[in-house]
């Protein structure tokens, strides 16, 4: 149980186009999920954290038009990222919290995102 | 905000060895995970022990929360075992990942 998938896997796509990268809880409902940004070699970061239903709460030097991010429903949101520049490039990873239950969250395999 | 820090930063292991990784974090928190990421970059979840102690066959996992540290014991390890390991605390429901362990385990 407790699976989350993404799509896609990986993307490449050129500068200045917007890029939109699904997540999804397969087996559980998620009334919050995060997206994180991860840098070759390095650790972690997380992004924002989207409720359900509600505008995403981004964090200290996340910039909220660059990253668009929706949570419609239960079981999915979206990360897009707009206008894409090479240094947009990264591994995005999110995860969900499973609604009603304790704090423990689920991860996705990530999206590879390389701007060219 | 909350400080992880995690030790050490590289471990090499010949297979069979075992080992004991490190997370230090600097407040109370709620939530403590650690996870396994692998080389194709997916997060596996090892454990969620804000407190306490479990074991999942060859891997247990001990949390002092009075302390403010965690340890991540691995038993005869296998090269399948490498990779990197995070620790992640939160004292609410966002989670703070520490830098890593980077673990190879040779044959």
């Amino acid at each position: 149980g407790a699976v989350v998938s993404q799509h896609p896997s990986w993307v490449i796509c050129k500068s200045g186009t917007s890029v939109k990268i699904e997540c999804r809880s397969l087996d559980f409902q998620a009334t919050t999920m995060f997206w994180y940004r991860q840098f070759p070699k390095q650790s972690l970061m997380l992004m924002a954290t989207s409720n359900e239903g509600s505008k995403a709460t981004y964090e200290q030097g996340v910039e909220k038009d660059k990253f668009l991010i929706n949570h419609a429903s239960l079981t999915l949101s979206t990360l897009t990222v707009t206008s894409a520049h090479p240094e947009d490039s990264s591994f995005y990873i999110c995860s969900a919290r499973i609604a009603g239950s304790y704090n423990e969250q689920f991860f996705g395999p990530g999206t590879r995102l390389t701007v060219l | 905000g909350i400080q992880v820090e995690q030790s050490p930063p590289d471990l090499i292991l010949q297979e069979g060895a075992n080992s004991t990784l490190r997370c230090n974090f600097s407040d109370s928190v709620n939530n403590l995970q650690w996870f396994h990421q692998n080389p194709w970059g997916q997060l596996i979840n090892l454990f969620y022990i804000p407190s306490g102690t479990k074991q999942n066959g060859r891997l247990s996992a001990t949390t002092v929360a009075t302390e403010r540290y965690s340890l991540l014991y691995i038993s005869s390890s296998q090269t399948t075992d490498s990779g990197v390991y995070f620790c992640a605390v939160g004292s609410s429901y966002k989670l703070i990942f520490g830098s890593g362990t980077r673990l190879l385990v040779r044959p």
